[in-house]
């Protein structure tokens, strides 16, 4: 079964207004999440690194005031795209990683789409 | 930095036939990892097999066989007797350090797998 989650899996939101993105671990504890951005037909680029208790880690050219990135507890991160406009429609995915016993396999969750109207 | 390549955006196979998507990676650390992931239409990412940059023998999992070729630095996947279901997006993807760190993933552009009936 997942054992990363995300929710909603789709959303549809006017320009300017804001869009919380929720991604949890259902069976353990994740100390950092990753963000990824996917537009149609591209590769995933990692936004930021999401980190328990502390500041999140942004990629270079990733806006830290525009996706708001918040990891208060050990299973959830929630990323915020604040002042939404069409060119952040996009499908957004997150990972955590778990260890395994041998090696840390990243989970990644379902995705959300979000699409700006 | 780390660098993958996918140098293939299309590939297209026959049903029960075996096929190689290709990938080359650019790293200076001496741990590291690789991943394949399968993207169907609905978003997900399936993970299908991981080498350890230390691993001496390459690995399988049921019809996929990484052939990794560290001096060439190439980790290519190999599907063997091809589904109709495996048509999909595949992502090579390399993480920092080695089987203890849960660092983030760098993927590569993707190849579009098409099997033919």
């Amino acid at each position: 079964g997942a054992v990363v989650s995300q929710h909603p899996s789709w959303v549809i939101c006017k320009s300017g207004t804001s869009v919380k993105i929720e991604c949890r671990s259902l069976d353990f504890q994740a100390t950092t999440m990753f963000w990824y951005r996917q537009f149609p037909k591209q590769s995933l680029m990692l936004m930021a690194t999401s980190n328990e208790g502390s500041k999140a880690t942004y990629e270079q050219g990733v806006e830290k005031d525009k996706f708001l990135i918040n990891h208060a507890s050990l299973t959830l991160s929630t990323l915020t795209v604040t002042s939404a406009h069409p060119e952040d429609s996009s499908f957004y995915i997150c990972s955590a990683p778990r260890w395994s016993g041998s090696l840390h396999e990243q989970y990644f969750g379902p995705g959300t789409r979000l699409t700006v109207t | 930095a780390q660098k993958i390549t996918q140098t293939q955006p299309g590939m297209f196979v026959q049903e029960k036939e075996a096929v190689t998507l290709d990938c080359t990676y650019d790293t200076s650390d001496q741990s590291y990892g690789l991943f394949w992931y399968k993207q169907p239409s609905s978003g997900e990412m399936i993970f299908l097999i991981y080498q350890g940059s230390y691993d001496e023998q390459n690995a399988t999992e049921g019809r996929y066989s990484l052939n990794f070729q560290k001096a060439r630095k190439s980790a290519n996947l190999v599907i063997s007797a091809s589904q109709l279901g495996d048509s999909a997006m595949y992502f090579c993807a390399m993480r920092e350090g080695g089987e203890t760190s849960g660092s983030r993933l760098t993927f590569g552009e993707g190849t579009q797998l098409t099997v033919n009936p």
